[in-house]
Protein backbone atom coordinates (compact mmCIF):
# COMPACT_ATOMS: atom_id res chain seq x y z
CA UNK A 1 0.00 0.00 0.00
CA UNK A 2 1.47 3.88 -0.59
CA UNK A 3 2.78 5.77 1.83
CA UNK A 4 3.98 8.93 2.61
CA UNK A 5 7.44 9.14 3.89
CA UNK A 6 8.93 11.61 5.66
CA UNK A 7 12.82 11.66 6.83
CA UNK A 8 14.13 12.08 9.25
CA UNK A 9 12.03 10.45 11.81
CA UNK A 10 13.78 12.24 14.67
CA UNK A 11 15.73 15.36 15.03
CA UNK A 12 17.82 16.85 18.12
CA UNK A 13 19.24 20.19 17.37
CA UNK A 14 20.38 23.32 19.02
CA UNK A 15 18.94 26.21 19.26
CA UNK A 16 19.71 29.03 16.18
CA UNK A 17 20.55 26.10 14.15
CA UNK A 18 19.07 25.29 10.65
CA UNK A 19 16.72 21.81 10.39
CA UNK A 20 15.19 20.42 7.32
CA UNK A 21 12.58 17.99 7.10
CA UNK A 22 11.36 16.37 3.87
CA UNK A 23 8.42 14.53 2.67
CA UNK A 24 7.69 12.05 -0.24
CA UNK A 25 3.58 11.52 -0.93
CA UNK A 26 2.19 9.15 -2.48
CA UNK A 27 2.35 8.85 -6.43
CA UNK A 28 -0.35 11.22 -8.15
CA UNK A 29 -1.18 13.49 -4.61
CA UNK A 30 -1.64 17.16 -6.24
CA UNK A 31 -2.05 18.38 -2.46
CA UNK A 32 0.54 18.25 -0.22
CA UNK A 33 0.61 19.78 3.64
CA UNK A 34 2.74 20.12 6.19
CA UNK A 35 1.85 20.61 9.51
CA UNK A 36 3.22 21.37 12.94
CA UNK A 37 2.06 19.13 16.26
CA UNK A 38 2.40 19.95 19.47
CA UNK A 39 1.88 17.27 22.04
CA UNK A 40 -1.92 17.06 23.55
CA UNK A 41 -3.17 19.20 20.93
CA UNK A 42 -4.20 18.73 17.04
CA UNK A 43 -2.23 19.52 13.82
CA UNK A 44 -2.01 22.72 12.99
CA UNK A 45 -1.24 23.69 9.56
CA UNK A 46 1.84 25.20 8.66
CA UNK A 47 1.43 25.05 4.34
CA UNK A 48 -0.26 23.63 1.80
CA UNK A 49 0.73 23.26 -1.59
CA UNK A 50 -1.37 22.66 -5.09
CA UNK A 51 0.99 21.22 -7.08
CA UNK A 52 4.19 23.37 -6.93
CA UNK A 53 2.59 25.99 -5.90
CA UNK A 54 1.80 27.74 -2.48
CA UNK A 55 -2.40 28.34 -1.67
CA UNK A 56 -2.39 28.24 2.16
CA UNK A 57 0.92 30.03 4.22
CA UNK A 58 -1.02 31.99 6.61
CA UNK A 59 -0.15 30.22 9.70
CA UNK A 60 3.74 29.91 8.70
CA UNK A 61 6.17 32.11 10.37
CA UNK A 62 8.24 33.20 7.14
CA UNK A 63 11.03 35.14 9.47
CA UNK A 64 12.20 31.61 10.16
CA UNK A 65 10.55 28.80 8.27
CA UNK A 66 10.12 28.13 4.59
CA UNK A 67 8.95 25.20 2.19
CA UNK A 68 8.73 24.23 -1.47
CA UNK A 69 7.70 21.85 -3.31
CA UNK A 70 9.95 22.86 -6.92
CA UNK A 71 8.78 19.86 -8.91
CA UNK A 72 5.29 19.25 -7.51
CA UNK A 73 6.36 16.17 -6.39
CA UNK A 74 8.32 15.72 -2.86
CA UNK A 75 8.72 18.69 -0.27
CA UNK A 76 11.17 20.13 1.85
CA UNK A 77 10.46 22.02 5.04
CA UNK A 78 13.26 24.43 6.51
CA UNK A 79 13.71 25.82 9.71
CA UNK A 80 16.19 28.38 9.78
CA UNK A 81 17.19 29.73 13.03
CA UNK A 82 15.77 26.78 15.19
CA UNK A 83 14.02 28.17 18.43
CA UNK A 84 13.02 25.86 21.52
CA UNK A 85 9.54 26.39 21.15
CA UNK A 86 9.82 24.73 17.94
CA UNK A 87 10.38 21.66 19.37
CA UNK A 88 7.19 19.73 18.45
CA UNK A 89 5.98 16.67 15.41
CA UNK A 90 6.09 17.92 12.22
CA UNK A 91 3.92 16.31 9.90
CA UNK A 92 3.34 15.46 6.16
CA UNK A 93 -0.05 14.62 4.62
CA UNK A 94 -1.00 14.51 0.73
CA UNK A 95 -4.03 13.57 -0.73
CA UNK A 96 -5.49 13.67 -4.88
CA UNK A 97 -7.11 17.31 -4.14
CA UNK A 98 -8.14 19.61 -1.42
CA UNK A 99 -11.58 18.17 -0.84
CA UNK A 100 -10.05 14.61 -0.29
CA UNK A 101 -8.86 12.70 2.38
CA UNK A 102 -5.65 13.24 3.45
CA UNK A 103 -3.03 10.25 4.12
CA UNK A 104 -0.68 11.74 6.72
CA UNK A 105 3.32 10.38 6.76
CA UNK A 106 5.00 9.35 10.09
CA UNK A 107 6.10 12.52 11.45
CA UNK A 108 9.44 13.79 12.22
CA UNK A 109 10.03 14.93 15.94
CA UNK A 110 11.89 17.53 16.57
CA UNK A 111 13.94 18.55 19.67
CA UNK A 112 15.42 22.16 20.39
CA UNK A 113 17.61 22.21 22.58
CA UNK B 1 -15.62 31.13 15.13
CA UNK B 2 -15.13 28.17 13.49
CA UNK B 3 -14.27 25.90 15.98
CA UNK B 4 -14.53 21.93 17.10
CA UNK B 5 -14.64 20.67 20.15
CA UNK B 6 -14.35 16.84 21.45
CA UNK B 7 -15.35 15.02 24.59
CA UNK B 8 -14.27 13.75 26.94
CA UNK B 9 -11.10 15.38 26.92
CA UNK B 10 -9.40 11.23 27.82
CA UNK B 11 -10.84 8.07 28.81
CA UNK B 12 -10.49 4.98 30.33
CA UNK B 13 -12.21 1.65 29.56
CA UNK B 14 -12.05 -1.70 30.02
CA UNK B 15 -11.08 -3.87 27.52
CA UNK B 16 -14.24 -5.53 25.55
CA UNK B 17 -16.38 -2.37 26.47
CA UNK B 18 -17.73 -0.10 24.18
CA UNK B 19 -17.63 3.73 24.34
CA UNK B 20 -18.56 7.00 22.45
CA UNK B 21 -16.59 9.75 21.44
CA UNK B 22 -18.48 12.87 21.05
CA UNK B 23 -17.74 16.36 18.73
CA UNK B 24 -19.27 19.29 18.48
CA UNK B 25 -18.57 21.88 15.55
CA UNK B 26 -19.76 25.44 14.43
CA UNK B 27 -17.90 25.37 10.93
CA UNK B 28 -19.52 27.14 8.74
CA UNK B 29 -20.13 26.50 5.29
CA UNK B 30 -19.49 22.85 5.90
CA UNK B 31 -18.02 20.22 3.73
CA UNK B 32 -17.28 17.01 5.55
CA UNK B 33 -16.45 15.45 8.64
CA UNK B 34 -13.53 13.08 9.40
CA UNK B 35 -12.66 11.39 12.28
CA UNK B 36 -8.80 10.19 12.58
CA UNK B 37 -7.07 7.46 14.71
CA UNK B 38 -3.62 8.99 16.20
CA UNK B 39 -0.89 6.37 17.66
CA UNK B 40 1.48 8.18 20.10
CA UNK B 41 4.30 9.05 17.97
CA UNK B 42 2.79 8.30 14.76
CA UNK B 43 1.21 10.04 11.92
CA UNK B 44 -3.24 9.85 11.91
CA UNK B 45 -5.09 7.75 10.00
CA UNK B 46 -8.41 8.38 8.63
CA UNK B 47 -11.20 6.11 9.85
CA UNK B 48 -14.22 7.74 7.93
CA UNK B 49 -15.69 10.91 6.08
CA UNK B 50 -18.72 11.87 5.90
CA UNK B 51 -20.59 14.64 4.00
CA UNK B 52 -23.83 16.47 4.79
CA UNK B 53 -26.11 14.31 3.31
CA UNK B 54 -24.36 10.99 5.43
CA UNK B 55 -25.77 10.44 8.44
CA UNK B 56 -23.94 7.10 9.57
CA UNK B 57 -20.95 5.21 8.37
CA UNK B 58 -18.96 2.56 9.77
CA UNK B 59 -15.27 1.14 9.32
CA UNK B 60 -15.23 -2.07 10.86
CA UNK B 61 -15.84 -1.60 15.09
CA UNK B 62 -15.78 2.10 14.36
CA UNK B 63 -19.37 3.31 13.90
CA UNK B 64 -19.59 7.19 13.10
CA UNK B 65 -22.97 9.55 13.07
CA UNK B 66 -23.37 12.76 12.08
CA UNK B 67 -26.52 15.09 12.61
CA UNK B 68 -25.65 18.26 10.44
CA UNK B 69 -28.69 19.77 12.05
CA UNK B 70 -27.27 19.93 15.63
CA UNK B 71 -23.88 20.00 14.25
CA UNK B 72 -22.80 16.95 16.15
CA UNK B 73 -20.75 13.82 15.59
CA UNK B 74 -20.14 10.69 17.53
CA UNK B 75 -17.53 7.79 16.98
CA UNK B 76 -18.81 4.78 19.00
CA UNK B 77 -15.89 1.80 18.99
CA UNK B 78 -17.92 -1.31 19.63
CA UNK B 79 -15.92 -4.67 21.72
CA UNK B 80 -12.53 -2.17 22.41
CA UNK B 81 -8.99 -3.85 22.27
CA UNK B 82 -5.99 -2.96 23.70
CA UNK B 83 -5.01 -1.37 20.21
CA UNK B 84 -7.74 0.96 20.32
CA UNK B 85 -5.64 2.65 22.93
CA UNK B 86 -5.06 6.20 21.25
CA UNK B 87 -6.23 9.57 20.22
CA UNK B 88 -9.37 10.60 18.37
CA UNK B 89 -10.16 13.51 16.64
CA UNK B 90 -12.88 14.86 14.90
CA UNK B 91 -11.93 16.99 11.96
CA UNK B 92 -14.67 19.27 9.85
CA UNK B 93 -13.41 20.45 6.07
CA UNK B 94 -15.09 23.78 5.21
CA UNK B 95 -16.38 24.37 1.93
CA UNK B 96 -13.97 27.13 1.06
CA UNK B 97 -11.17 27.03 -2.03
CA UNK B 98 -8.95 25.54 -0.26
CA UNK B 99 -11.47 23.20 1.73
CA UNK B 100 -9.79 24.22 4.93
CA UNK B 101 -9.26 21.61 7.59
CA UNK B 102 -10.34 23.01 11.25
CA UNK B 103 -9.10 19.82 13.51
CA UNK B 104 -10.42 19.14 17.39
CA UNK B 105 -7.98 18.74 20.15
CA UNK B 106 -8.96 15.00 20.44
CA UNK B 107 -9.94 12.67 22.93
CA UNK B 108 -7.21 10.34 24.63
CA UNK B 109 -8.46 6.64 24.78
CA UNK B 110 -6.84 4.15 27.24
CA UNK B 111 -8.00 0.45 26.98
CA UNK B 112 -7.15 -1.74 30.28
CA UNK B 113 -6.86 -5.09 29.89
Amino acid sequence: EAEVAQSPRYKITEKSQAVAFWCDPISGHATLYWYRQILGQGPELLVQFQDESVVDDSQLPKDRFSAERLKGVDSTLKIQPAELGDSAMYLCASSLGPSKGQFFGPGTRLTVL
Amino acid sequence: KNQVEQSPQSLIILEGKNCTLQCNYTVSPFSNLRWYKQDTGRGPVSLTIMTFSENTKSNGRYTATLDADTKQSSLHITASQLSDSASYICVVSRMDSNYQLIWGAGTKLIIKP
